[in-house]
C-alpha cells in the first residue's frame, strides 16, 4: 500500500482565496483525521470521520473550514475564505479498527502558505 | 477532558542516552503511543505500550509506562544524530479510535 495520501504538498495562494485539501487514506482503514500543525499550536485535530461520518468536528476553528469525506477513499478539507493566519501544514492520517491497537497513518501533510 | 503533557526541547550528545517524558490524564487509555516526526515528514509510529503493561523494550527504544502516576517515558539507548526529530507521545480514547498527542518535544542530538 502506498500510504496515506495527500494532495497537494504545498499550497501558497492569496488572502480570501478557497482552498481544498485533499486525502486517499489507506485502503481498509476505516478512520480518517485531519490535524493542523503550527508552531504556536502545534498538532491539532480538526475533525475524525468513523466510516466515512464525521464524529468530532469540535476543532474546527471557525465555519469557514469545512470536511467531506463522500466516500472510504476520499476526503478533503475546505477554507474559504483563507486567511493568513490558516497558513500552516495540515495532515491527513488514517487508522484501522480499534481491535488492531488503532495506530494512526500519517500522510506527509500539505504545507499551506496564505498571503 | 483529555490532556497529554510534554516538555519542549531536550538536547543530548551522540552516544547518550535520551529520556523523554509524557504525562497523560485520561485513565482509560487502552493504548499509549509514541510517534516521531523528521523534518518535513509527517508522524510516524515508532512504538506502542498496552495499557496492562509497565515496559516495553524494542531495540534501542524502552517504553515505561506508570499508569498510576499516568507517565510514559521514551528511553533512547546510544542516541544517534539520526535520531534528532520532534517526539510526540498520544493515548487513544476509550474506543481506541482517536488519538491524543502531545505538543511534541523536540530532541536536538549534538555530535
Amino acid at each position: 500500500d502506498a500510504g496515506v495520501i495527500q494532495s497537494p504538498r504545498h499550497e501558497v495562494t492569496e488572502m480570501g482565496q478557497e482552498v481544498t485539501l485533499r486525502c486517499k487514506p489507506i485502503s481498509g482503514h476505516n478512520s480518517l483525521f485531519w490535524y493542523r500543525q503550527t508552531m504556536m499550536r502545534g498538532l491539532e485535530l480538526l475533525i475524525y470521520f468513523n466510516n466515512n461520518v464525521p464524529i468530532d468536528d469540535s476543532g474546527m476553528p471557525e465555519d469557514r473550514f469545512s470536511a467531506k469525506m463522500p466516500n472510504a477513499s476520499f476526503s478533503t478539507l475546505k477554507i474559504q475564505p483563507s486567511e493568513p493566519r490558516d497558513s500552516a501544514v495540515y495532515f491527513c492520517a488514517s487508522s484501522s479498527p480499534p481491535d488492531k491497537h488503532g495506530e494512526a497513518f500519517f500522510g506527509q501533510g500539505t504545507r499551506l502558505t496564505v498571503v | 477532558g483529555e490532556d497529554v503533557e510534554q516538555s519542549l526541547f531536550l538536547s543530548v550528545r551522540e552516544g547518550d542516552s535520551s529520556v523523554i517524558n509524557c504525562t497523560y490524564t485520561d485513565s482509560s487509555s487502552t493504548y499509549l503511543y509514541w510517534y516521531k516526526q523528521e523534518p518535513g515528514a509527517g508522524l510516524q509510529l515508532l512504538t506502542y505500550i498496552f495499557s496492562n503493561m509497565d515496559m516495553k523494550q524494542d531495540q534501542r527504544l524502552t517504553v515505561l509506562l506508570n499508569k498510576k502516576d499516568k507517565h510514559l517515558s521514551l528511553r533512547i539507548a546510544d542516541t544517534q544524530t539520526g535520531d534528532s526529530a520532534i517526539y510526540f507521545c498520544a493515548e487513544s480514547n476509550n474506543a481506541g479510535n482517536m488519538l491524543t498527542f502531545g505538543g511534541g518535544t523536540r530532541l536536538m542530538v549534538k555530535p
